[in-house]
């Protein structure tokens, strides 16, 4: 049962282009987060967000902003993709910043041609 | 920050036969630590976490130990099933990184008949 949603699945783009992802969870959790999944199956945390407050930010290009409107939202834009950023982003939610059980959407596959 | 080493790479099994997939951490914390279960074309979700109180954790079959001395969390199940084939990471949230969780490398565990 899908509780986190995220938009788009796949998308394709130039390198140069900005991008944005969407990302609401239903589960009326107070912290979601980020992930980028690699080409080598790699899951490293990018962002994470309590109650719309930033509490976690990675050594991540300054290209990706994550935006988030209130606790049940979580968007993340990237100005100007590079090749690199072909992935998955993989958004997630937790009932609190505690960290514990991670809920996950299906993801967003990126292409970066 | 923490970090967390895992078998690398594919481990492959014949049906029936016991699983093991290693998970070592570092921390200078007691950490929680935890295993998520990938399918081909799914989301992660969790398989199993570890408690406070040392009880071990079982769920499909499925077990893991948090052993402190030796800083490991190995998954572990007595009888491979087609079905257990999935990418499984283990992951581990400490306050050293602000609870979010940080995974490890996964192991692509493929089960043949």
């Amino acid at each position: 049962e899908t509780a986190v949603f995220q938009t788009p699945n796949y998308h394709v783009t130039q390198v140069g282009n900005e991008v944005s992802f969407n990302c609401k969870q239903t589960l009326g959790h107070d912290t979601m987060y980020w992930y980028k999944q690699d080409s080598k199956k790699l899951l490293k945390i990018m962002f994470s967000y309590n109650n719309k407050q930033l509490i976690v930010n990675e050594t991540v290009p300054r290209r990706f902003s994550p935006q988030s409107s209130d606790k049940a939202h979580l968007n993340l834009r990237i100005k100007s993709v590079e090749p690199e950023d072909s992935a998955v982003y993989l958004c997630a939610s937790s009932q609190d910043s505690s960290g514990n059980t991670l809920y996950f959407g299906e993801g967003s596959r990126l292409i970066v041609v | 920050g923490d970090s967390v080493t895992q078998t690398e790479g594919l481990v492959t099994l014949t049906e029936g036969l016991p699983v093991m997939l290693n998970c070592t951490y570092q921390s200078t914390y007691s950490p929680f630590l935890f295993w998520y279960v990938q399918h081909l074309n799914e989301a992660p979700k969790l398989l199993l976490k570890s408690f406070t109180d040392n009880k071990r954790p079982e769920h499909q079959g499925f077990h893991a130990t948090l052993h402190k001395s030796s800083s490991s969390f190995h998954l572990q199940k007595s009888s491979a099933q087609l079905s257990d084939s999935a990418l499984y990471y283990c992951a581990l949230r400490s306050p050293n990184n602000n609870n979010a969780p940080r995974f490890g490398a996964g192991t692509k565990l493929s089960v043949k008949p």
